[in-house]
């Protein structure tokens, strides 16, 4: 079946420096979101990535689409311990209404 | 206020019961969703509706069982035939399927034992 992989699974950083995590997908994808879940939380939602080789900036985080849409990124610039968190891709399943969810990445910021 | 709100947070029960989590949502969303999430571990689909009285079996729909009688309601029993309950229960909605943010509830958590 589909698969929806991120990695790396862990990473600390010290506070300003970056930060970036990688979702992989087995299946080539219409859409794909980002959430942001904070330890003792809820996921909520940051982004939707629709076209091919989209890039779309909320403030210090980056997130693109891979040209193929099966790959996305996310990018934070000069971390803050405000970033700490698990953060998870969910790209949609082909013919079915509903969203695979990426294993995630935990976020330590070290201040 | 609106959102959705999930009850209880903390729920115990024992082994070979059955238990139902509560899900209520006021966006006036069609879709609605059932995720199990373990430690350290991304979300996993039990259960999701696209609209009342129609719901599809999600990745890991055994042992499980929903209803969808109003709109803003979305109720998950957990059975005694789920060999493994002990989890955190996440509810989700959204305007429709297909392409739409979702809105998480802020959980459950079951513990069995």
């Amino acid at each position: 079946g589909q698969q929806v992989m991120q990695i790396p699974q862990y990473q600390h950083v010290q506070e300003g420096e970056d930060f970036t995590t990688y979702c992989n997908s087995s299946t080539t994808l219409s859409n794909i979101q980002w959430y942001k879940q904070r330890p003792g939380g809820h996921p909520v939602f940051l982004i939707q990535l629709v076209k091919s080789g989209e890039v779309k900036k909320q403030k210090r985080l980056t997130f693109q689409f891979g040209e193929a849409k099966k790959n996305s990124s996310l990018h934070i610039t000069a971390t803050q311990t405000t970033d700490v968190g698990t953060y998870f891709c969910a790209g949609d399943s082909p013919g079915t209404y509903k969203y695979i969810f990426g294993t995630g990445t935990r976020l330590k910021v070290l201040a | 206020d609106g959102g959705i709100t999930q009850s209880p947070k903390y729920l115990f029960r024992k082994e070979g019961q059955n238990v139902t989590l509560s899900c209520e949502q006021n966006l006036n969303h069609d879709a609605m969703y059932w995720y199990r999430q373990d430690p350290g571990q991304g979300l996993r689909l039990i259960y999701y509706s696209q609209i009342v009285n129609d719901f599809q079996k999600g990745d890991i729909a055994e042992g499980y069982s929903v209803s969808r009688e109003k709109k803003e309601s979305f109720p998950l029993t957990v059975t005694s035939a789920q060999k493994n309950p002990t989890a955190f229960y996440l509810c989700a909605s959204s305007a429709a399927t297909g392409g739409y943010e979702q809105y998480f509830g802020p959980g459950t958590r079951l513990t069995v034992t």
